[in-house]
């Protein structure tokens, strides 16, 4: 079956552009997290949800940062006024259950903010 | 805060070395821990786990011991192949404390020559 998906890819924007990244989980698993890769580094937590209800908001790092899922399927991380310093990897993971900590990662979009 | 501690890359060995890759942990429940890895362009897969302690996850010829008098999950395996070449992670899920998400180390690049 397929697996997590994310567009774009690749994103190339100007600083103060707002940009959304897409998250397609693996069909039916109930759970989404949103990470952040710097380059050299481990995937840092940044928000997640359980189905469409958001748990977690910790990580996002300021209120320019936002993450919606309001299906309870896709989900939308939308940064607001992109600064040098939010170029990263923006990786997306989805799990089958609530407080499965088993998580399956999608490709990632990389975000280049000039 | 939960943290994850992973041996400072990189790391190359030659094809059939041995190899470890040293992984430390701080939490403050009780986790669960796992190794994800990366090969190049590809996003990350989840390698092993184990959930409670003197548990060993393995897959493909990896090992890992979960010590929770060490508190550590090191990677091991016997004998490594130019294909094993890739950034592994070491990361913990402290369900008990709370949260639902992951916790990464830096990551270890290795490089495994013919």
């Amino acid at each position: 079956g397929a697996g997590v998906s994310q567009s774009p890819r690749y994103k190339v924007t100007k600083r103060g552009q707002d940009v959304a990244l897409r998250c397609d989980p693996i069909s039916g698993h109930v759970s989404l997290y949103w990470y952040r890769q710097a380059l050299g580094q481990g995937p840092e937590f940044l928000t997640y949800f359980n189905y469409e209800a958001q748990q977690d908001k910790s990580g996002l790092p300021n209120d320019r940062f936002s993450a919606e899922r309001p299906e309870g399927s896709i989900s939308t991380l939308t940064i607001q006024r992109t600064e040098q310093r939010d170029s990263a990897m923006y990786r997306c993971a989805s799990s089958s259950r609530v407080r499965d900590n088993e998580q399956f990662f999608g490709p990632g979009t990389r975000l280049t903010v000039l | 805060g939960d943290s994850v501690t992973q041996m400072e890359g990189p790391v190359t060995l030659s094809e059939e070395a041995f190899l470890t890759i040293n992984c430390t942990y701080t939490a403050t429940g009780y986790p669960s821990l796992f190794w994800y890895v990366q090969y190049p362009g590809e996003g990350l897969q989840l390698l092993l786990k184990a959930t409670k302690a003197d548990d060993k996850g393995s897959n493909k010829g990896f090992e890992a011991t979960y010590r929770k008098e060490t508190t550590s999950f090191h990677l091991e395996k016997g004998s490594v192949q130019v294909s094993d070449s890739a950034v592994y992670f070491c990361a913990l899920s402290d369900l008990g404390g709370g949260s639902e998400k992951l916790v990464f180390g830096k990551g270890t690049k290795l490089t495994v020559n013919p």
